[in-house]
């Protein structure tokens, strides 16, 4: 139980180009989402918080504008990187927390590793 | 001050030997404790939770809390270099999860 999917697992794009990464909760519902940027041997930085049905909350320094989400359903988060640019290219990691149980852990998708030429 | 603090590492034990993972933590309000590996390149995984004051073992795996003291550990057994990665501690208040900046353990053979 407790999986999340994450879709595409790569990705190159041409600078300026937009892309959307798909997360999704298999066997769970999920009223909260969550998406992080890891750069190569550093920590995992969250970047926002999305919740269904309403607006992300985004960490400081994270341009909204930029990083586009949207948590339309209970099993789908979407984060849509707008005029990508190679400062962009890193891990973004998205997990889901299971509704109901407010001890309960976040599960984290595999990851979708964005390269912008 | 960090509200979820871990050694950074890196951590190098023998294959065999017990490696030490150890984790403070910043608000006593806290209510749950996650440990999470992360090979490299790969998205973190949840290998232990642990709610209550004490131990809990699963497998080569323990964790420890110790509420009093805001601190939280992992012990593995007989590690193995298959065990060689970076691992997170996770401190909850609900709604919020915090993370630690992670332990890069290495089991050398």
């Amino acid at each position: 139980g407790a999986v999340v999917s994450q879709h595409p697992s790569w990705v190159i794009c041409k600078s300026g180009t937009s892309v959307k990464i798909e997360c999704r909760s298999l066997d769970f519902q999920a009223t909260t989402m969550f998406w992080y940027r890891q750069f190569p041997k550093q920590s995992l930085m969250l970047m926002a918080t999305s919740n269904e049905g309403s607006k992300a909350t985004y960490e400081q320094g994270v341009e909204k504008d930029k990083f586009l989400i949207n948590h339309a359903s209970l099993t789908l988060s979407t984060l849509t990187v707008t005029s990508a640019h190679p400062e962009d290219s890193s891990f973004y990691i998205c997990s889901a927390r299971p509704s109901g149980n407010i001890r309960e852990a976040q599960y984290f998708g595999p990851g979708t590793r964005l390269l912008v030429l | 001050q960090k509200e979820v603090e871990q050694n950074s590492g890196p951590l190098s034990v023998p294959e065999g030997a017990i490696a030490s993972l150890n984790c403070t933590y910043s608000d006593r309000g806290s209510q749950s404790f996650f440990w999470y590996r992360q090979y490299s390149g790969k998205s973190p995984e949840l290998i232990m939770f642990i709610y209550s004051n004490g131990d809990k073992e699963d497998g080569r795996f323990t964790a420890q809390l110790n509420k009093a003291s805001q601190y939280v550990s992992l012990l593995i057994r007989d590690s193995q270099p298959s065990d060689s990665a970076t691992y997170l501690c996770a401190v909850k208040k609900a709604p919020d999860m915090r993370f630690g900046a992670g332990t890069r353990l290495t089991v050398k053979p």
